[in-house]
């Protein structure tokens, strides 16, 4: 069964204090792996689509990389602005799965 | 600036309403799914259409939910009869055919409709 699971559920940083968070999938035939950013009330937003193993793409503060097995989101030097909750979903054949999300907070 | 529309934005209703959910997706988009989020389960994947003809409405219950594409320019999720389990936020979102090479797959949300089923 296709699965995707993100760690941690939530995760508190104080401004300016870089982490990572996780994104485990298990997938047959994985087409792409996406990573959404969603503000409370709102839709998600697309943020980044990795394709294969080793393909990093960045935007601003935030920094995406794939494995084999995972992905992660890094976030270097986080400002308030970017607490949200981040999503990551995977593409198998022709529809997307979505994982729980990670809860980021970033305190002034 | 294209966007999903949604409607409607909230909804409280009664258990054993009905409540229809309509959706307007992007123009030329080809591909739109359903989607149903809680704290609990995150964003569930309840139905997909491609062309307007459904290719996977697994994630429903089938015996209270429907979902159909009358036409491109309108999609519509339905629950009869409604239950308290069933409250949630609902969303749509269209894209380019996922199965073509050179699509990169991103998907654009509306912003949800949020129901309450007392």
């Amino acid at each position: 069964e296709d699965q995707v699971t993100q760690s941690p559920e939530a995760l508190r940083l104080q401004e300016g204090e870089s982490s990572s968070l996780n994104c485990s999938y298990t997938v047959s035939g994985l087409r792409g792996l996406f990573w959404y950013r969603q503000d409370p009330g709102k839709g998600p937003e697309f943020l980044f689509t990795l394709y294969s193993a080793g393909e990093e793409k960045e935007k601003e503060r935030l920094k995406a990389t794939l494995t084999k097995k995972e992905s992660f989101l890094h976030i270097t030097a986080p400002k308030p602005e970017d607490s949200a909750t981040y999503l990551c979903a995977v593409q198998a054949y022709d529809k997307i799965i979505f994982g729980k999300g990670t809860r980021l907070h970033i305190l002034p | 600036d294209a966007r999903v529309t949604q409607t409607p934005r909230d909804k409280v209703t009664e258990m054993g309403q009905e409540v229809t959910m309509r959706c307007q997706p992007i123009l030329g988009h080809n591909t739109v799914f359903w989607y149903r989020q809680t704290m609990m389960q995150g964003l569930e994947l309840l139905a997909y259409f491609r062309n307007r003809a459904p290719l996977d409405d697994s994630g429903m219950p089938k015996d209270r939910f429907s979902a159909e594409m009358p036409d491109a320019t309108l999609a519509t999720l339905k629950i009869q009869p409604s239950e308290p389990r069933d409250s949630a936020v609902y969303f749509c979102a269209s894209g380019l055919d996922l199965t073509s090479g050179s699509n990169t797959g991103e998907l654009f949300f509306g912003e949800g409709s949020r129901l309450t089923v007392l």
